[in-house]
C-alpha cells in the first residue's frame, strides 16, 4: 500500500531534551515536506526536500532541523524542544507532477 | 496579506442538502494550482480535489466538484448530497508556480452534517 508514515503519533517531552520524528514513504517521491498545524492558522511548511541531500527551509524553520540522507526518509530533529513547538505536525510527499501531496497520519506533539 | 482566505470558520448543513465552502486566493504567478483536503477527526489529511490554473473546465472527483472562478480568484468547495461522514475540517490550498516546493493553506472550515 502506497503510503507515508510517521513515528510516533503522539509525543510529550520536557523542554530542551532532543527528539526526532521520523517519516517514510514508500511511493518514490523526490519531493518531501514538513508542516506545521496550529489551531486557526491552518498548515505551514517548515522544512522541505526536493531530492536526497537536498532540502531548504519553509515558512517557520526556527528551531528545526531536516536531513535527507535516502530518498524514502525525512526526519525531523528537535534539537532543544521548547514549549512553543507544542503541535500537529504532518509529513506529506510528491513527484514533480502531478502535484498532489500526500500526508501522513501526523504527529501530535506536546512540550512542557 | 493572506493567500489563501477561507471566510468560514464554521457550518451547520442538514444532511442531503449541497453545500459549499468558500476559498479565495491571491497571486500574480499565472500558473498556480488550488487544492481540497479533509481532515476529518481523526486527524489525517485527505486529498479530495485539485484545479490547476489553465484547466478550462471545473474539477469534479464524485460528488465534490470546485467552483473555479479565475477572475474572481475564488475556488470553492461543492459538496453535493451532504452525508454524516461529511462532517469535519475542510482545507482550501494552492502552490504558486511550476516549480512551487509547498502548499500554501487557509484557515480551514469546520464543517457539520446535522441528520
Amino acid at each position: 500500500e502506497a503510503q507515508v508514515t510517521q513515528n510516533p503519533r503522539y509525543l510529550i517531552t520536557v523542554t530542551g531534551k532532543k527528539l526526532t520524528v521520523t517519516c517514510s514513504q514508500n511511493m518514490n517521491h523526490e519531493y518531501m515536506s514538513w508542516y506545521r498545524q496550529d489551531p486557526g492558522l491552518g498548515l505551514r511548511q517548515i522544512y522541505y526536500s526536493m531530492n536526497v541531500e537536498v532540502t531548504d527551509k519553509g515558512d517557520v524553520p526556527e528551531g528545526y532541523k531536516v536531513s535527507r540522507k535516502e530518498k524514502r526518509n525525512f526526519p525531523l530533529i528537535l534539537e532543544s524542544p521548547s514549549p512553543n513547538q507544542t503541535s500537529l505536525y504532518f509529513c506529506a510527499s510528491r513527484l514533480a507532477e502531478p502535484y498532489e501531496q500526500y500526508f501522513g497520519p501526523g504527529t501530535r506533539l506536546t512540550v512542557t | 496579506a493572506q493567500k489563501i482566505t477561507q471566510t468560514q470558520p464554521g457550518m451547520f448543513v442538514q444532511e442531503k442538502e449541497a453545500v459549499t465552502l468558500d476559498c479565495t486566493y491571491d497571486t500574480s504567478d499565472q500558473s498556480y494550482g488550488l487544492f481540497w483536503y479533509k481532515q476529518p477527526s481523526s486527524g489525517e489529511m485527505i486529498f479530495l480535489i485539485y484545479q490547476g490554473s489553465y484547466d478550462e473546465q471545473n474539477a469534479t472527483e464524485g460528488r465534490y466538484s470546485l467552483n473555479f472562478q479565475k477572475a474572481r480568484k475564488s475556488a470553492n468547495l461543492v459538496i453535493s448530497a451532504s452525508q454524516l461522514g461529511d462532517s469535519a475540517m475542510y482545507f482550501c490550498a494552492m502552490r504558486e508556480g511550476r516549480g512551487a516546493q509547498k502548499l500554501v493553506f487557509g484557515q480551514g472550515t469546520r464543517l457539520t452534517i446535522n441528520p
